[in-house]
């Protein structure tokens, strides 16, 4: 199974940016990784999703490389709203499992 | 678009009594999760369906948990009778994926219903 490892927390300063990195070392060929964003009394948010390389959008970037055991959210020029659990999750390829961790707590500060 | 809708938001029940969470999802979406997210760790699915059919329902505590999705959308998730430790946040997501790719597709969350067992 595809289990996932994150730091359990940091912190960082508003206008900096934020890499969060998180360990998939059993992923599946045909999995994606998704990463999901989740404030106080809200269910998770999609952030970004990606199979290989580099993929952009508006709020972040996420880097995976070759061997795609790892991969790292790049949040730019983070501020005090970006304070959340970031959580990263891998698809079980066939066996249509995924399992969320218990995330990365982001303390943006002024 | 609208999101996954859930109801009740809050509930405080005492333990040994029932109590039913319901969701909504996303117009189209075939896919419907239900998660329990107990404070401070991350989301646990329950169950699984693909229009109304179970795909995964292997870390639902049966003896007291049920869950049905009639005509492939709404969706109702029954605790009966609750304990101390169902305490938790119960989370629908949906999504468009289905097939072994099922998660390679977004989960599109609502914000849960917080249940207190007392």
């Amino acid at each position: 199974l595809a289990k996932t490892t994150q730091p359990i927390s940091m912190d960082s300063y508003e206008g900096q940016e934020v890499n969060i990195t998180c360990s998939h070392n059993n992923i599946a060929t045909n999995d994606y990784i998704t990463w999901y964003q989740q404030f106080p009394s809200q269910g998770p948010r999609f952030i970004i999703q990606g199979y290989k390389t580099k993929v952009t959008n508006e709020v972040a970037s996420l880097f995976i490389p070759a061997d795609r055991k790892s991969s790292t959210l790049s949040l730019p020029r983070v501020s005090l709203s970006d304070t959340a659990v970031y959580y990263c999750l891998v698809g079980e390829g066939n066996a249509g499992k995924s399992t969320f961790g218990d995330g990365t707590t982001l303390t943006v500060k002024p | 678009e609208a999101g996954v809708a859930q109801s009740p938001r809050y509930k405080i029940i005492e333990k040994r009594q029932s109590v039913a969470f319901w969701c909504n999802p996303i117009s189209g979406h075939a896919t419907l999760y239900w998660y329990q997210q107990i404070l401070g760790q991350g989301p646990k699915l329950l169950i699984q369906f693909q229009n109304n059919g179970v795909v995964d329902d292997s870390q639902l505590p049966k003896d007291r948990f049920s869950a049905e999705r009639l005509k492939g959308v709404d969706s109702t998730l029954k605790i009966q009778p609750a304990k101390l430790e169902d305490s938790a946040v119960y989370l629908c997501a949906s999504s468009l994926g289905t097939g072994t790719a099922i998660y390679n597709s977004p989960l599109h969350f609502g914000n849960g219903t917080r249940l207190t067992v007392t």
